[in-house]
């Protein structure tokens, strides 16, 4: 069975500096995408980023991207030039072949002013 | 505004009694799952749907019962709950079988068990 880990549950960064969330996997398959999800205080979840993994190249959208790491099972998001609107619950997720989605326990960013 | 909308949004219901959870998509997915989001477990997923067949059960007590009537469609029915089943539920959507499309989400069903 896949399983996703988040190990740290809250971090804290200031504005407009850079801060790195740690994500790690465990799967059998191959092939599958990653995902980061953002939950603000709304509670609506949004798409952050995506990211396949065949593809070596790590993608990027914005301010934010990613370390795909895919011998390590590791899946960093990085978020630069940090903002007050980018405080929410950030979730990894991880979809394989069979259509399930899921997720890690999340970590809390808080965005100091 | 995600395309997904659940109802309603708030639920109190006492142990004894039936209530069902509403969830509607028109984005053309396939692919229809509920998650049970609690401080304890935070998204963790409970059923999936592909193509109206139930593709996962994840160990869920037989006191939730899934329905998905058609590709657009998902019930949660509920009965006998327990104040530990207090939690938001939340329902996605996804195009089924294509990995690299991401699930769209409801905002979620807050449930209280009294």
């Amino acid at each position: 069975a896949q399983t996703v880990t988040q190990s740290q549950p809250e971090m804290s960064v200031q504005e407009a500096e850079t801060v790195t969330l740690s994500c790690t996997y465990d799967t059998s398959e191959s092939d599958y995408y990653l995902f980061w999800y953002k939950q603000p205080p709304s509670r609506q979840m949004i798409l952050v980023i995506r990211q396949e993994a065949y593809k070596q190249q790590n993608a990027t959208e914005n301010r934010f991207s990613v370390n795909f790491q895919k011998a390590a099972k590791s899946f960093s998001l990085k978020i630069s030039d940090s903002q007050l609107g980018d405080a929410a619950m950030y979730f990894c997720a991880y979809r394989g072949r069979d259509d399930k989605i899921i997720f890690g326990k999340g970590t809390r960013l808080h965005i100091l002013p | 505004e995600t395309g997904v909308t659940q109802t309603p949004r708030h639920l109190v219901m006492g142990m004894t009694n039936k209530k069902s959870l509403k969830c509607e998509q028109h984005l053309g997915h396939n692919a229809m799952y509920w998650y049970k989001q609690s401080a304890k477990k935070p998204l963790e997923l409970m059923f999936v749907y592909n193509f109206k067949e139930q593709t996962e059960n994840n160990s869920v007590p037989s006191r939730f019962s899934p329905e998905c009537p058609n590709s657009s469609h998902l019930f949660l029915h509920l009965h006998t709950l327990q104040p530990e089943d207090s939690a938001l539920y939340l329902c996605a959507s996804s195009q089924g079988r294509r990995m690299n499309t991401e699930a769209f989400f409801g905002q979620g069903t807050r449930l209280t068990v009294v």
